[in-house]
């Protein structure tokens, strides 16, 4: 079955770095666009990173723009978020999710998440 | 950037309701919207998309309608696997933008 799980979560200091990355299973992969999308304790759902099926087009929410980067590897069914400069307001559950087809599908599969908390 | 506004923010409702959630664009979306519910804990999960359209396996009580800026999530018989919050997504322009969610309490 579809299966998408995160890994690479943890607590950092306000300025460090951190790379999630999602391990893609039961679907081929390379077809599909990929999301990050995060969750803050508490509050709703907010996009932040899309990346087409090749690598080829990215984009970031404003909040992150600058300090995240996205990638894939399609030879190793693995989606990356790197994190830079982290900040208090970047802790939040981090998920990984599948797009339907391209840029302008609906999200169908979501991973189970990964948390990051930003603390001194 | 589109806000997307759903109403109301919480409710509370009995099983076997019939509950609505509304969600406003902020512009014209055309019917690149999807629905997702979430249980505490869990990661969300896809219920609607393209407005209307049920994902695979979702129950039939779930339904969605509308197109443009205005569009409705029904549950038209509330079971108790039903409580959770839902979100609003619109995929017509990026940055892609949730709805702030509706908590459906018992």
């Amino acid at each position: 079955q579809v299966q998408l799980v995160e890994s690479g979560g943890g607590v950092v200091q306000p300025e460090r770095s951190l790379r999630l990355s999602c391990a893609a299973s039961g679907f081929t992969f390379s077809r599909y666009s990929m999301h990050w999308v995060r969750q803050a304790p508490g509050k709703g759902l907010e996009w932040v990173a899309v990346i087409s099926y090749d690598g080829s087009n990215k984009d970031y929410a404003d909040s992150v723009k600058g300090r995240f980067t996205i990638s894939r590897d399609n030879s190793q069914n693995t989606l990356h978020l790197q994190m830079n400069s982290l900040r208090a307001e970047d802790a939040a559950v981090y998920y990984c999710a599948k797009s339907a087809s391209g840029l302008h599908y609906p999200m169908d599969v979501w991973g189970q998440g990964a948390t990051v908390t930003v603390t001194s | 950037d589109i806000q997307m506004t759903q109403s109301p923010s919480s409710l509370s409702a009995s099983v076997g309701d019939r509950v609505t959630i509304t969600c406003r664009a902020s512009q014209g979306v055309g019917n690149y919207l999807a629905w997702f519910q979430q249980k505490p804990g869990k990661a969300p999960k896809s219920l609607i998309y393209s407005a209307s359209n049920l994902q695979s396996g979702v129950p039939s009580r779930f339904s969605g309608s509308g197109s443009g800026t205005d569009f409705t999530l029904t549950i038209s018989s509330l079971q108790p696997e039903d409580f959770a919050s839902y979100y609003c997504q619109q995929y017509n322009t990026y940055p892609l933008t949730f709805g702030g969610g509706t908590k459906v309490e018992i």
